[in-house]
């Protein structure tokens, strides 16, 4: 079955404590990026990948890094989390950009207290 | 830059009903226009698509038809169900090398029996 894995799904922890949410696609696509999910404004893009060992900033990029070491693989990295970081994250990834379809993973819910 | 624009939510309608759910975009060349569908506690989920001026996507009921002249790409359906009920986002992704997703707020649609 075609799928986004992410890991955790729930995830409380302390300003400053730094985590890691994995993202793991099985259709082979080259493409991958990170979104965040919050109230009154949608989706927005916090990096993403183009290919392996590839990556690039979205939109809100500040305070999170990605690694893209294994094209299956896109880690999101929080070094140091504050409580602005609060929110739900999702990962995607298609074969391409542009027309092809994005495929989610369940998203991450992260609280930062 | 790319902006997507959605109605103001949230939407309650009654089982059978006619739904439209507004959506207008800005961008440059040609985007191809997403509508994506969240279910409670899901990632998102395609579905339907168009990829150029004119073109229908069509997809459970749903249909939403590529206006250039208007930057319009609004979702209709003829009779909701309450399994409709989800938050809807409206997409476009650009025609560039490097074009991402770039989504509407969103909005909540409660269908009741």
């Amino acid at each position: 079955e075609a799928q986004v894995t992410q890991n955790p799904r729930y995830l409380i922890t302390v300003t400053g404590k730094k985590l890691t949410v994995t993202c793991s696609q099985n259709m082979n696509h080259e493409y991958m990026s990170w979104y965040r999910q919050d109230p009154g404004l949608g989706l927005r893009q916090i990096y993403y990948s183009m290919n392996v060992e590839v990556t690039d900033k979205g939109d809100v990029p500040e305070g999170y890094k990605v690694s893209r070491k294994e094209k299956r693989n896109f880690p999101l990295i929080l070094e140091s989390p504050s409580p602005n970081q609060t929110s739900l994250y999702f990962c995607a990834s298609s074969a391409y950009t542009g027309i092809t379809e994005a495929f989610f993973g369940q998203g991450t819910r992260l609280t930062v207290v | 830059g790319d902006s997507v624009t959605q109605m103001e939510g949230p939407v309650t309608l009654s089982e059978e009903a006619f739904l439209t759910i507004n959506c207008t975009y800005t961008a440059t060349g040609y985007p191809s226009l997403f509508w994506y569908v969240q279910y409670p506690g899901e990632g998102l989920q395609l579905l339907l698509k168009a990829t150029k001026a004119d073109d229908k996507g069509s997809n459970k009921g749903f249909e939403a038809t590529y206006r250039k002249e208007t930057t319009s790409f609004h979702l209709e359906k003829g009779s909701v169900q309450v399994s409709d009920s989800a938050v809807y986002f409206c997409a476009l992704s650009g025609s560039g090398a490097n074009s991402k997703l770039t989504f509407g707020k969103g909005i909540t649609l409660s269908v009741r029996p």
